[in-house]
């Protein structure tokens, strides 16, 4: 059983550029949430995804977005970067309400 | 609105010794509740979680969390720790109608030697 993958481990971006995220989901999984945890801080709930369409949302602002595929990976989005935007990208997969497993993050710095 | 809070950033403790890693958590409905570590440059693993039943929920890693309704804390505790315990661990709930998981700030344990 293959877990949950996250590309790239890690990038640099300058601010006001766009980055995608990718997430491939657990075998047999066809939720995908993203979470954004911060240096020092606990992950924060982005959005997640439930066979293709956006199930939930955080207090995210729209520039963060995101899509499902028919396979269940996911990207995430994110438009006009920001410094703040530094920080360790999540991806978890689950079977519906079932219980999430997490990538290993992709870390992302913008300079 | 739910939330939840780990009472300290940083526990240090000598190997071999207890440890308790405090969590307490506000919510209005019924919840579950989970703890999760995060070892240096990793995921999220989950230790252990309380869905219902037993007050007392044992995980990986020979830990083990008592769920308190009255005083809404879900405390982890291990009766003797290992250096491998080193890590970030984070306390969580989610609302049962819900999916989204709110994390707390999270505790790093420091293993002594």
């Amino acid at each position: 059983e293959t877990g949950v993958t996250q590309s790239p481990t890690h990038l640099i971006k300058t601010r006001g550029q766009q980055v995608t995220l990718r997430c491939s989901s657990q075998s047999g999984h066809n939720t995908v949430s993203w979470y954004q945890q911060a240096l020092g801080q606990g992950p924060q709930f982005i959005f997640q995804y439930y066979r293709e369409e956006e199930n939930g949302r955080g207090n995210f602002p729209p520039r963060f977005s995101g899509l499902q595929f028919p396979n269940y990976s996911s990207e995430l989005n994110v438009n006009a970067l920001e410094l703040d935007d530094s920080a360790l990208y999540l991806c978890a997969s689950s079977l519906a309400n079932d219980e999430q497993y997490f990538g290993p993050g992709t870390r992302l710095t913008v300079t | 609105a739910q939330s939840v809070t780990q009472l300290d950033s940083q526990v240090p403790v000598f190997e071999e010794a207890p440890v308790e890693l405090r969590c307490n958590y506000s919510s209005s409905v019924s919840v579950y509740l989970f703890w999760y570590v995060q070892y240096p440059n990793q995921g999220l693993q989950l230790l252990l979680k309380y869905l219902s039943g037993s007050t007392l929920v044992k995980g990986i890693n020979g830990f083990e969390a008592e769920f308190n309704k009255s005083q809404t804390s879900f405390h982890l505790r291990k009766p003797s720790v290992h250096i491998s315990d080193t890590a970030e661990y984070f306390c969580a709930v989610r609302d049962r109608l819900d999916d989204k998981i709110i994390f707390g700030k999270g505790t790093r344990l420091h293993i002594l030697p």
